[in-house]
């Protein structure tokens, strides 16, 4: 099984609501991202999670928030957005370890997030 | 970090080979070159990857020149599936950041 799962697809939310995102992935990685993709532009990555810890934190503000709740899952909890929010939420998985030196990360099909 | 320049837009017939450049010219002795493409509403899913040597797996080819200033991926029999956005990124070894390219958008015509 090489599949990392997301839900849900698509997501609407007003400014002022609190809403979460939820990533899975059965392939025993431990390594755990979190990218925002706006539209005709290549990823950006937001968090990484390294053996159910925050490794990276790549100055995302803190109306996003991450959670890995063990080393399946991985949820993004959002807070106070703002329109320019809005964007396809990406979570990826991979092999983790000093030795892996060529691993590939493995994409869900990401959350189409709209921000009213 | 090295960063990477692609052609914005590819065209391809199908059936016929797609070879989507790549250049790196600033690219480290540790940083590998990888491919992932992301067709459309889809998430990006990862072709092949290199440091050197050139490589192939089911889904294509990795020819990287002995500079390793550029690189070339080929699609050997394209078919409209092949339809994406292809990115060539590169990798610092040990680290966990992808530098992405702009993407090149290729499209197979029947």
């Amino acid at each position: 099984d090489t599949e990392v799962t997301q839900t849900p697809k698509h997501l609407v939310m007003g400014m002022t609501n609190k809403k979460s995102l939820k990533c899975e992935q059965h392939m025993g990685h431990r390594a755990m991202y979190w990218y925002k993709q706006k539209a005709k532009k290549p990823p950006e990555l937001m968090f990484v999670y390294s053996y159910e810890k925050l490794s990276i934190n790549e100055s995302v503000p803190s109306r996003f928030s991450p959670e890995c709740p063990n080393s399946s899952l991985l949820n993004l909890h959002l807070h106070a957005l703002q329109p320019e929010d809005s964007a396809l939420y990406l979570c990826a998985s991979s092999q983790e370890g000093h030795l892996s030196i060529s691993y590939e990360q493995y994409f869900g099909p990401g959350t189409r997030l709209t921000v009213t | 970090d090295a960063k990477t320049t692609q052609p914005p837009s590819m065209d391809c017939a199908e059936g016929r080979a797609a070879n989507l450049p790549c250049n790196h010219s600033t690219i480290s002795g540790n940083e590998y070159v990888y491919w992932y493409r992301q067709i459309h509403s889809q998430g990006p899913q990862y072709i092949i990857h290199g440091l050197k040597n050139n490589e192939t797996n089911e889904m294509a080819s990795l020819i990287i020149t002995e500079d390793r200033k550029s690189s070339t991926l080929i699609l050997p029999h394209a078919t409209l599936r092949d339809t994406a956005v292809y990115y060539c990124i590169v990798r610092v070894a040990f680290r966990y950041q992808l530098i992405w390219g702009a993407g090149t958008k290729l499209i197979i015509k029947p």
